[in-house]
């Protein structure tokens, strides 16, 4: 069945430093691809998406490409700051529109 | 726009309890979506609601775990009896019906500690 695949944490990280945060999936068809941002106490917030190979989604200076040849998602920010500090998710969703998410990767960003 | 409204944030009981959840998805969301939460792990589908109809609960546990959505809009998901590994935050999601790939729009979820 469909999966996705992410860095284990915690990912640690100085301010101003850049930050990269993998991702593959395993899917039939062509999936939409998102990031999540998850904040202590609060729920999931998308950050970016891409619904088709080649695009690149991106807010709040983060950005990921949908690599179809390498199934990859990779997001990435080329300096991180305190206020990043969250549980990031990488997902899938099907053409059922079901997600299928990652299991996290908690970045730490210290001052 | 008010955001997904989810109560109550916290809940504490213990094995063999039953407890409730409820979820005010955003005005005008068809689709709404419960996703079990458990610490260090992504969230997991428990079942999608299109209106009231359900699209997909092929992942609840149908022996303790059961979701209503009357009318098309508020929704509760109820355990009963409740297991130590239920212990989760259990998360409801909203979108547009046709919007799903665009994102969905999550409330802050419910904590739900089971001793």
């Amino acid at each position: 069945g469909d999966s996705v695949t992410q860095m284990e944490g915690p990912v640690t990280l100085s301010e101003e430093a850049f930050l990269t945060i993998n991702c593959t999936y395993t899917a039939t068809g062509y999936p939409s691809l998102f990031w999540y941002v998850q904040y202590p106490g609060e729920g999931l917030q998308l950050l970016l998406k891409a619904t088709k190979a080649d695009d690149k989604g991106s807010n709040k200076g983060f950005e990921a490409t949908y690599r179809k040849e390498t199934t990859s998602f990779h997001l990435e920010k080329g300096s991180v700051q305190v206020s990043d500090s969250a549980v990031y998710f990488c997902a899938l969703s099907d053409r059922t529109y079901k997600y299928i998410f990652g299991t996290g990767t908690r970045l730490k960003v210290l001052a | 726009e008010a955001g997904v409204a989810q109560s109550p944030r916290y809940k504490i009981i213990e094995k063999r309890q039953s407890v409730a959840f409820w979820c005010n998805p955003i005005s005008g969301h068809a689709t709404l979506y419960w996703y079990q939460q458990i610490l260090g792990q992504g969230p997991k589908l428990l079942i999608q609601f299109q209106n009231n109809g359900v699209v997909d609960d092929s992942q609840l546990p149908k022996d303790r775990f059961s979701a209503e959505r009357l009318k098309g809009v508020d929704s509760t998901l109820k355990i009963q009896p409740a297991k130590l590994e239920d212990s989760a935050v259990y998360l409801c999601a909203s979108s547009l019906p046709r919007q799903e790939s665009y994102g969905y729009t999550f409330g802050s979820g419910t904590r739900l500690t089971v001793v």
